[in-house]
Order: structure tokens, then C-alpha cells, then sequence
């Protein structure tokens, strides 16, 4: 069983500062992938940002970056120059064979 | 481009009623297909998931069932609903591409609710 904890229910950030969201992960799989997703008020799900295990490259996607420590199964995800928008609920996930399981989510309130 | 389709957007529904809920996908060809539940305040629960038309495979035993009728259809039912059936239900496809595999993206989601 492959498992996803973000230890972190919620966060807040002052506009235009830099946010990181933590999250760790468990998983006897060699080959996956890891992903954060950012599900806003509407509640539609989004991809933000993934990370092949493979890569020791960390990913990044414009103001978003992860840091990815594959030993310590530690994938976190910073969010520069913050913004409104960003508000939401971050989910972090894991991918292996068939089955992505995804964290409790971390609801991040950036503040004008 | 891809987009997916889900509805209805909202229902309410009596303990004991039956359910569906449909999802389609627009722009892709043989997708693998994904139903979601999320509960309030917590992550996501996967609960059918199907590579193919006809093939369904259940994580989560309970009393919903899942069909694919077509390629680019997903449909979630329910014969007798219950209380604990009530969650936002989320529909999901990803590419079939091995590069690309562990994407999925997105339906808008059903808000279920069973009085």
C-alpha cells in the first residue's frame, strides 16, 4: 500500500510572499511519479506541477517548484509571489502502476 | 484539446433511490477513465477506474457500479442510495501514453447529497 501525508490542513500567506507546502510520501514502488494538484472555491481539480521519480531535476511550472527528496520521500511544493488566485485547497500524489493516491490537502489563503 | 463533461453539477436524492451520474470525455481516443469521491474536508477516494470499454475495476466495495458504454463515456450508478453515498464525485481521464502516465485531469465534479 502506497501512502501520502501533507501534515499541514492549512496555510496562509501574505500576497506577493513565497509559500512552501509539505508532503511525504511511502511507497515500495521504484518507478512513480508525484504531482500537486490545486482544487480552488469551483472545486475543479487541476495539475500544477509533476515530478518523474527518475529525475533528480526538481520540476518547476512558472511560480511554482517542488522540492523533491526521493530518500527522505519528501516532495514540497513552493509557490513564489503569491497570489489571489493561488487560493485554494493543494492536494499532493503519488502515482504508481494504476493507482494515484492523494494527500488529506493543505487549504492555502493568500491575504491581501 | 481534451475537455471532460460531467453531470448532473448538483443533486439531492432520497436515502434509498437510485443514481447516475455521467461523465464523457471530448478530444482523446481510449482513455483510461476515473471515478473520484471526495468527501467534505478530505482527499480523494478512487473509486472505479476502466481502460477500455466494458472493462471496470472497483477499488472500493460498496454499493455503487460503474459502466463504460463507449469509449468516451463513464457512468457511475447506484441501485439504493445511502447517507454515507453523499460527497462531490470527481471524474478523471488520463492518457493512455506511458511517458505520460499518472496524469489525470479533471471533470467539474457532481456535489451528491442523500437526504
Amino acid at each position: 500500500a502506497q501512502t501520502v501525508t501533507q501534515s499541514q490542513p492549512e496555510m496562509s500567506v501574505q500576497e506577493a510572499e513565497t509559500v512552501t507546502l509539505s508532503c511525504t510520501y511511502d511507497t515500495s514502488e521504484s518507478n512513480y511519479y508525484l504531482f500537486w494538484y490545486k482544487q480552488p472555491p469551483s472545486r475543479q481539480m487541476i495539475l500544477v506541477i509533476r515530478q518523474e521519480a527518475y529525475k533528480q531535476q526538481n520540476a518547476t511550472e512558472n511560480r511554482f517548484s517542488v522540492n523533491f527528496q526521493k530518500a527522505a520521500k519528501s516532495f514540497s511544493l513552493k509557490i513564489s509571489d503569491s497570489q489571489l488566485g493561488d487560493t485554494a485547497m493543494y492536494f499532493c500524489a503519488l502515482q504508481s502502476a494504476r493507482q494515484l493516491t492523494f494527500g488529506s490537502g493543505t487549504q492555502l489563503t493568500v491575504l491581501p | 484539446s481534451q475537455t471532460i463533461h460531467q453531470w448532473p453539477a448538483t443533486l439531492v436524492q432520497p436515502v434509498g433511490s437510485p443514481l447516475s451520474l455521467e461523465c464523457t470525455v471530448e478530444g482523446t481516443s481510449n482513455p483510461n477513465l476515473y471515478w473520484y469521491r471526495q468527501a467534505a474536508g478530505r482527499g480523494l477516494q478512487l473509486l472505479f477506474y476502466s481502460v477500455g470499454i466494458g472493462q471496470i475495476s472497483s477499488e472500493v466495495p460498496q454499493n455503487l457500479s460503474a459502466s463504460r458504454p463507449q469509449d468516451r463515456q463513464f457512468i457511475l450508478s447506484s441501485k439504493k442510495l445511502l447517507l454515507s453515498d453523499s460527497g462531490f464525485y470527481l471524474c478523471a481521464w488520463g492518457p493512455r501514453d506511458r511517458v505520460l502516465r499518472g496524469e489525470q485531469y479533471f471533470g467539474p465534479g457532481t456535489r451528491l447529497t442523500v437526504t
